[in-house]
Parts: structure tokens; sequence; C-alpha cells
């Protein structure tokens, strides 16, 4: 178990670019799931994948983003046109098939973003 | 929808004594309570968990309680040790699966 890794570890950019994240689940696990977390907040669901199909995308996912996980193993996060409120940690996490009361979450070590 | 709230924001305690971490929930129908560690830098961890059906976990150092009818749960940290050090949140998971967490409380162990 190596556990789910996620690159860039940090991201700074400026205002206006475009960002892409990386995140490779546990090799076994089809569920893999993105999170934005804020200072002195506790993370929020954004999207989730069961396999390469994306199954729910939260309020909090606007059009700058998209998320992809096109065989069904690593995802990407992108964030178009990045402005200073998108300044955050983004975590994945990736479980086996099955809701978080039966199949708990194992969770990244987030790519920190901050936008100047 | 479910709305945990978690306090206190801030706890500091001397090494070897107990911390205690007290959160509640909104929707009734929740049914499953897990607790997460967050290391600076790192990611939460799931450190332990509790269902509705039982009122009392333990787990070595670590418990949580539930009052389902009060719509309160705890976690007890006993003998506290410089490694406890992190912030610790609480969760419940929503109707449609999703987890809710609180915002999370920072412990400081004092030498």
């Amino acid at each position: 178990d190596t556990g789910v890794s996620q690159n860039p570890r940090h991201k700074i950019t400026k205002r206006g670019q475009n960002v892409t994240f990386r995140c490779d689940p546990i090799s076994e696990h089809n569920r893999l799931y993105w999170y934005r977390q804020t200072l002195g907040q506790g993370p929020e669901f954004l999207t989730y994948f069961q396999n390469e199909a994306q199954l729910e995308k939260s309020r909090l996912l606007s059009d700058r983003f998209s998320a992809e996980r096109p065989k069904g193993s690593f995802s990407t996060l992108e964030i178009q046109r990045t402005e200073q409120g998108d300044s955050a940690m983004y975590l994945c996490a990736s479980s086996r098939q099955g809701g978080p009361q039966n199949q708990p979450q194992h969770f990244g070590d987030g790519t920190r973003l901050s936008i100047l | 929808g479910e709305n945990v709230e978690q306090h206190p924001s801030t706890l500091s305690v001397q090494e070897g004594d107990s911390a205690v971490i007290k959160c509640t929930y909104s929707d009734s129908a929740s049914n499953y309570f897990p607790w997460y560690k967050q290391e600076l830098g790192k990611g939460p961890q799931l450190i332990i968990d509790i269902r509705s059906n039982v009122g009392e976990k333990k787990d070595q150092r670590i418990a949580v309680t539930l009052n389902k009818t009060a719509k309160h749960f705890s976690l007890h940290i006993t003998e506290t040790q410089p490694e406890d050090s992190a912030v610790y949140f609480c969760a419940a998971i929503s109707r449609d699966d999703k987890i809710i967490f609180g915002k999370g409380t920072r412990l400081h162990i004092l030498p």
C-alpha cells in the first residue's frame, strides 16, 4: 500500500493562470474523490469518480474547474483563470467501491495552491 | 443538509492530561461518525469511528462517545503525548454519502 500520491505539493501562480494537479490513488481503489480545504476549515467535497466515470459534482465546482480520470487510474484537477479565492489545499482521497461508512477514504497529503 | 459543529477550535493540555473535543450534528438520520487527525503538511487520517448503534468505542488511549438523542459526539484522548499534537476533525455522513467535516480543533500538547 503506497498510499495516495498528489503532485505537485505546492503551486504558486499568478491570478488568471491555469493550473493542473495530479492524484494517483491506491491501485486497487476504484473510487477517487477531490476535496478543497481552506484555512481553518475542514475539507469540502468537490467531485468523485467511480473508475473513469465522474458521478457527482458539488456546487462548489464552478465552470472554471474540471476533473478527469481518463483510464480509471490517476486523476487530474484543472482550474482555469485562477482567482484569489481559489487559494486552498486541494486534497485527493480514494476508496474501494462503497460509501464512507463501509469503505474508508484514504487521503493524500494535498496540493497547496497559492494565487498571487 | 447535514451540518457539523465542533469546539473548541483550539485546545492546549499538559502532557499526560486528557483532552476532550465535542461535536454536534443536525441530521438525525446520520448514523456514522468518523474522526480524523491531520498533522502539519499531511492529509487527514481516520483514527476512530462510531456507528449509531453503539454509545462508546475505545481504541487504546482514544475513545469516542455518541448521544443520538442530543445529537452530540465526543473524542477523548487520555495520557496525552507530544505526538498527539495535530488538528482533529469530527465528521458525519450525509444522506447522500458525503463526509461532512467540522471546522477542526487544533490540539497543542504542552511539555
